[in-house]
């Protein structure tokens, strides 16, 4: 049964640059797509952009300039940087798998809550 | 970018009732619409994709329809465990979308 935990800092202070990891368990990360997804506080989901088996990538344009993602098929992880943080980057982060090819989220992390501050 | 309209913010219900939830796009996308359920402090649940397609596990209680611009989900009869929000997602163009959320909640 595939799982996905995220990892990393609950508090990132403004101008810095947020990190966060997600352990996939059950699948290899070579096999599937894989997003990362946000949701500020009491409000609805935004993706951020994915990442796929190849490491090719697709950012949200509103973010595309602050966001890197990348995988590490060592660790079976995959990894977001968001650089240049404000107070508006606070929220939920979910690591995510895609639903095969398609554009439909499958399986999801518990997600990380982040605090920009 | 597409945006998504779920035009009712709230929808009051009572355990036993028909749910009709809708998902309006600012443009065509064809079929390529999912619905999701989010319950709190959890992350949300695929439940429908490509308009009308269920998830596996999903109950047949939960079916949706639409195709181009208007869609609906529908839940025939709320079971308690269904009261929650509940979000559509375009993957029509990128970026890809998602509406701002209808909560159903018990009447």
């Amino acid at each position: 049964q595939v799982q996905l935990q995220e990892s990393g800092p609950g508090f990132v202070k403004p101008s810095e640059t947020l990190t966060l990891k997600c352990t996939v368990s059950g699948v290899s990360i070579t096999d599937y797509y894989w997003a990362w997804i946000r949701q500020p506080p009491g409000k609805g989901l935004e993706w951020i952009g994915y990442i796929l088996s190849s490491g090719n990538t697709n950012y949200n344009p509103s973010l595309k300039s602050r966001v890197t993602m990348s995988l590490d098929t060592s660790k079976n992880q995959f990894s977001l940087k968001l650089s240049s943080v404000t107070a508006a980057d606070t929220a939920m982060y979910f690591c995510a798998r895609r639903l095969g090819t398609s554009g439909w989220i499958d399986t999801w992390g518990q997600g990380v809550l982040v605090t920009v501050s | 970018e597409i945006v998504l309209t779920q035009s009712l913010a709230t929808l009051s219900l009572s355990p036993g009732e028909r749910a009709t939830l809708s998902c309006r796009a600012s443009q065509s996308v064809s079929t390529y619409l999912a619905w999701y359920q989010q319950k709190p402090g959890q992350a949300p649940r695929l439940l429908i994709f490509d308009a009308y397609n269920r998830d596996t596990g999903i109950p047949a209680r939960f079916s949706g329809s639409g195709s181009g611009t208007d869609f609906t989900l529908t839940i025939s009869s709320l079971e308690p465990e269904d009261f929650a929000v509940y979000y559509c997602q375009q993957r029509s163009d990128w970026p890809w979308t998602f509406g701002q959320g209808t909560r159903v909640e018990i009447k």
